[in-house]
């Protein structure tokens, strides 16, 4: 599996956007891009994933660059209950192997 | 539908003691995942499962040992607790290898 890199913390200003990156240089190309959330000490949350196209759905969005190197996950408006520990994931659907693993992730912290 | 289930949601262990957690899945998934987590660390893989009957160790398997004998069922024993695995531990579950995952409300364990 790709590793990913992603900033330690962010924050965000309540009702803006918050726009998080993550670099996965080392992506292959069947490996699908995930994105979880964490709030405070809850079990991780499924937000999106994509291949290569972006993607939407009702909590975020997911862009994926061109060359697939690197992915940003837009919360359009974020809120103060979107403070999170927020992890980026590339893995293989469908395959064999079984192991899925999270790294530190990105503590976003939104602010009124 | 209850998802992950993990039980029990808090313990406190001594030294050398011993213990099964219990992770309950009402989903039909095929692939199921213990994780624990540390402060500053992420979370990190112990084992996992993609099938009844099977297990794998992950990134941090030492310590632990792993049953699958029902599908729905995954357990995580400590045979001698050590202070070392005072962590807040989670299960979760996939349908396929890469599909969405879904976790558990975790374990507050402290070993003393």
């Amino acid at each position: 599996d790709a590793k990913t890199t992603q900033p330690p913390s962010m924050d965000c200003a309540e009702g803006r956007a918050a726009n998080l990156p993550c670099n996965h240089s080392t992506i292959s190309g069947n490996e699908y891009v995930y994105w979880y959330r964490q709030i405070h000490s809850q079990g991780p949350q499924y937000i999106i994933h994509g291949l290569k196209n972006n993607e939407t759905n009702e909590m975020a969005s997911l862009i994926i660059t061109e060359d697939r190197k690197s992915s940003t996950l837009i919360l359009p408006h974020a809120t103060l209950r979107d403070t999170a520990v927020y992890y980026c994931i590339v893995t293989y659907r469908g395959s064999t192997l079984g192991r899925l693993y999270f790294g530190r992730g990105t503590q976003l912290t939104v602010w009124p | 539908n209850a998802g992950v289930t993990q039980t029990p949601k808090f313990r406190v262990l001594k030294t050398g003691q011993s213990m099964t957690l219990l992770c309950a899945q009402d989903m039909n998934h095929e692939y199921m995942y213990w994780y624990r987590q540390d402060p500053g660390m992420g979370l990190r893989l112990i084992h996992y499962s993609v099938g009844e009957g099977t297990t794998a160790k992950g990134e941090v398997p030492d310590g632990y040992n792993v049953s699958r004998l029902k599908k729905q069922n995954f357990l995580l024993g400590l045979e001698s607790a050590a202070p070392s695995q005072t962590s807040v531990y989670f299960c979760a579950s996939t349908l396929v290898r890469g599909a969405e995952a879904f976790f558990g409300q975790g374990t507050r364990l402290t070993v003393v």
